[in-house]
């Protein structure tokens, strides 16, 4: 069964450095999300991304975010400099579409990422 | 603030028994709504999603919808230990994203 893979599966940074999380998304899915999860708290959303672009983002994803998707198949998430609070379980999820019916997101395993 | 709102538990069921979940949202314009399991430490993974006013079965889970009330709920028979997990509700408004409640943990003991 297909699936959405990320990596790495755990990922250990220093405050302030660059850190980039991969996904490779459902082969012949068209819509690639990113989610992250604090420890103990409620799945969120981060940025939606379709045909090359931002399709929406949420009040977390600011400036040090960013994504994209550098070849066919992969799908990046950057923090340009990770703070302590960016420490999270992120979750990359990608959709076959968007109409009413087909909206269903498969989400990969996490990459859990630690600032220190 | 678009809202989902689940009670946290723990929901404790006997095998056997039937898992009674519940979710409430606030945004009447959602237009499709998701329950996903979540192991610990785990990602979510989709048990099902619902779109229209009342249930969809799918195997032991039932969900249930209505938007009047602005309710949806997973029924999960003949529950086992393995269904133990938390369940996280998820409402997609119509845009590109969904937004999650915290969840409920189900305990199903043997």
């Amino acid at each position: 069964e297909p699936e959405v893979t990320q990596t790495p599966s755990h990922q250990v940074t220093q405050m302030g450095q660059e850190v980039i999380l991969r996904c490779v998304p459902i082969s012949n899915h068209l819509y690639f999300y990113w989610y992250r999860q604090i420890l103990g708290q409620k799945v969120e959303f981060l940025v939606s991304f379709y045909n090359n672009e931002i399709s929406e983002k949420s009040e977390i994803f600011d400036d040090q975010f960013s994504v994209e998707r550098p070849d066919g198949s992969n799908f990046t998430l950057k923090i340009r400099s990770t703070k302590l609070e960016d420490s999270a379980m992120y979750f990359c999820a990608s959709s076959r579409d968007r109409g009413l019916m087909n909206t269903e997101a498969f989400f990969g395993q996490g990459t859990r990422l630690t600032v220190v | 603030q678009k809202e989902v709102e689940q009670n946290s538990g723990p929901l404790s069921v006997p095998e056997g028994a039937i898992a009674s979940l519940n979710c409430t949202y606030s945004d009447r314009g959602s237009q499709s709504f998701f329950w996903y399991r979540q192991y610990s430490g785990k990602s979510p993974e989709l048990i099902m999603f619902i779109y229209s006013n009342g249930d969809k079965e799918d195997g032991r889970f039932t969900a249930q919808l209505n938007k009047a009330s602005q309710y949806v709920s997973l029924l999960i028979r003949d529950s086992q230990p393995s269904d133990s997990a938390t369940y996280l509700c998820a409402v997609n408004t119509g845009f590109q994203k969904l937004v999650f409640g915290t969840g409920t943990r189900l305990l199903v003991s043997p």
